[in-house]
């Protein structure tokens, strides 16, 4: 079956830029969580939903960062007036989010964001 | 505010070589423990997932242990192969399970 899907898998834009950054989650998979990855170090945890509501965004760096899961599939990371701070790669990842039941994050292949 | 840590950074092993990455973590209540594979320009891979009352889990050459009291996951690699090469990263999840917090990694090169 197919794995987490990220589009684009590169975006190069301007400071000041509006963009939006999309995530298909594996069928099925109820819980969606999105990462930052900047040069040599690890995922930063942004937000994660569980259906169409997030249910933790306690780590949006500020008000220019916002997602959504409007029908509890799809999700779209959206970053308003660009910085170039927010070049990274930003990593999607889904799970079956079953209450209570300890599981791996599937992970997609990221979206390399350059803001120049 | 949980802090994860991984020794070594980089290590440089010739093939056959048994060999340990390891991970300290700050905050001692946490959901569970995850390793991770990532290669150049791919996402990550799941490797092993520890729950919060387990100890160790074993996937073929690969053994990861927990020590919550202390803080500390090991990952053993026996027999390590080329194909082995790539960046290990440790994960743990904060209590309520959301979110993964990982470390910085650590850059495993095999050589033939």
């Amino acid at each position: 079956g197919a794995g987490v899907s990220q589009t684009p898998s590169n975006k190069v834009t301007e400071k000041g830029k509006y963009v939006e950054l999309r995530c298909d989650p594996i069928s099925g998979h109820t819980a969606l969580y999105w990462y930052r990855q900047s040069l040599g170090q690890g995922p930063e945890f942004l937000i994660y939903f569980q259906g169409t509501g997030a249910a933790d965004d306690s780590g949006l760096p500020n008000d220019r960062f916002f997602a959504v899961r409007p029908e509890g599939s799809v999700s779209t990371l959206k970053i308003q007036r660009t910085e170039r701070g927010d070049s990274a790669v930003y990593l999607c990842a889904s799970s079956l989010g079953s209450p209570g039941f300890q599981e791996t994050q599937y992970f997609g292949p990221g979206t390399r964001l350059l803001v120049l | 505010k949980q802090e994860v840590t991984q020794i070594p950074a980089a290590l440089s092993v010739p093939e056959g070589e048994n060999l340990v990455l390891n991970c300290s973590f700050t905050d001692s209540a946490i959901y569970n423990l995850q390793w991770f594979r990532q290669d150049p320009g791919k996402g990550l891979t799941s490797l092993l997932l520890i729950q919060s009352s387990q100890r160790e889990q074993t996937s073929g050459r690969l053994n990861a242990s927990l020590d919550k009291s202390s803080g500390r996951s090991t990952l053993y690699i026996a027999a390590s192969q080329p194909g082995d090469s790539a960046t290990y990263l440790c994960a743990v999840a904060n209590q309520a399970g959301t979110a993964l917090i990982f470390g910085k990694g650590t850059t495993l090169s095999v050589s033939s």
